[in-house]
């Protein structure tokens, strides 16, 4: 199984602060990652696909890039309403796996 | 509008059996692969399975394998998910998600416990 180490599992930041949290993956996924954003009581909702390209009505702060096995979503500058959890699947090869997950938190 | 409605979920014993379902509308059901997703209590996500969008083939995550059997129901736009001889480490949220992961419902949650 391909295995997604996530970091960091939890941070605090402040408004505008420029975020981002990592996943590395074990073996070649090519860019076939999907982040996600979960809000508390809420279901996941897609925000990046394929490592770079934004989802429909995500704002263009969150980004998506690559460097090597380890894939990266940045927040530019920090809103309220970013503070959630943060997931990254892995969708190369079966079984699609998930890394740990990242909770956003306000400093 | 896409929907996705979850349900079966509850309180079940350890050992039990257990089917869920997944009604789905608001687009083609039968184009689309279908997966099952859970997330545990810690929030910690795990990719199930999946079903080809005819029913005719089947991916499971290898834990899961010899305790869980999706199906689906192209007819009634529905998804299953059959448990069997639950344990407590299955207690969490179950989601179903088209293609992708598109779409999402708001899940039905099971809670193994005696």
């Amino acid at each position: 199984d391909i295995q997604m180490t996530q970091s960091p599992s939890s941070m605090s930041a402040s408004l505008g602060d420029r975020v981002t949290i990592t996943c590395q993956a074990s073996q070649d996924i090519g860019n076939n990652l999907i982040w996600f954003q979960q809000k508390p009581g809420k279901s996941p909702r897609p925000m990046i696909y394929y490592a770079t390209n934004l989802a429909n009505g995500v704002p263009s702060r969150f980004s998506g890039s690559r460097s090597g096995s380890d894939y990266s979503l940045t927040i530019s500058s920090l809103e309220s309403e970013d503070m959630a959890d943060y997931h990254c699947l892995q969708y190369k090869q079966y079984p699609w796996t998930f890394g740990g997950g990242t909770k956003l938190e306000l400093k | 509008e896409v929907q996705l409605v979850e349900s079966g979920g509850g309180l079940v014993q350890p050992g039990a059996s257990l089917k869920l379902s997944c009604v789905a509308s608001g687009f083609t059901f039968s184009d689309y692969w279908m997966s099952w997703v859970r997330q545990t209590p810690g929030k910690t996500m795990e990719w199930i399975g999946d079903i080809k969008y005819d029913g005719s083939y089947t991916n499971y995550a290898p834990s899961l394998k010899n305790r869980f059997t999706i199906s689906r129901d192209n007819a009634k736009s529905t998804l299953y998910l059959q448990m069997s001889n639950v344990r407590s480490e299955d207690t969490a949220t179950y989601y179903c998600t088209p293609g992708y992961f598109d779409f999402w419902g708001p899940g039905t949650m099971v809670t193994v416990s005696s």
